[in-house]
């Protein structure tokens, strides 16, 4: 089925230790971004990228580096995790022959 | 800068009465505005847009929504609400950069 694909569903990290959050989409979008859900202050865009090669901050970019090698792929890389990054991640895409964007299932990942 | 409001963090409503989810958003020229839901452990689902045009909105399930320029509103609707509609509810605009940031969302709650 044609979407957006992450993994991993669940993810339990130490403090300190890395990560990469996998986020794949199989309809040719130029547009993919990450967010991180946490309660009471709905989803918060961390980077965004508008193609292959292209990458930029978005409101909470701070504990996370991205690339976008490949139009398909657009993985979150967490160097040296935080009890404060805590949370759900989604990863959503959107192409420029549709308007809104489609949405990943989500990571949910825990810091300890 | 872009932004959306969505001022009550519960809606409560009894099946079968009337539904309304508010939003109002703060954007420099043409709002671009969408609805999205999230069912639990889910990821968003896109609603409705609205980009140009009529200012009553029709999206999937039965839901509208009204935009309102002189109030800045782009608030939710459905004529009849269904236990099943009970879910969060997401306010978002997009930006010149094709970026969309989100409301902090709204839980709605359909009493049977």
């Amino acid at each position: 089925n044609a979407g957006v694909t992450q993994t991993p569903k669940f993810q339990v990290l130490k403090t300190g230790q890395s990560m990469t959050l996998q986020c794949a989409q199989d309809m040719n979008h130029e547009y993919m971004s990450w967010y991180r859900q946490d309660p009471g202050m709905g989803l918060r865009l961390i980077h965004y990228s508008v193609g292959a090669g292209i990458t930029d901050q978005g409101e909470v970019p701070n504990g996370y580096n991205v690339s976008r090698s490949t139009t398909e792929d657009f993985p979150l890389r967490l160097l040296s995790a935080a009890p404060s990054q805590t949370s759900v991640y989604f990863c959503a895409s959107g192409g420029r022959g549709t308007s809104f964007y489609t949405f990943g299932s989500g990571t949910r990942l825990t810091v300890v | 800068a872009q932004s959306v409001a969505q001022p009550e963090d519960q809606v409560n409503v009894a099946e079968g009465n009337p539904l309304t989810v508010k939003c109002t958003y703060s954007v420099s020229g043409n709002p671009y505005l969408f609805w999205y839901v999230q069912y639990p452990n889910r990821g968003l689902q896109f609603l409705l847009k609205y980009i140009t045009g009529d200012n009553l909105v029709k999206g999937s399930y039965g839901f509208e929504a009204e935009f309102n320029k002189s109030q800045t509103s782009f608030h939710l609707k459905k004529p009849s609400a269904l236990v099943s509609d009970s879910a969060l509810y997401f306010c978002a605009v997009r930006d010149t950069g094709n970026q969309v940031y989100f409301g902090t969302g709204t839980s709605l709650t359909v009493i049977p």
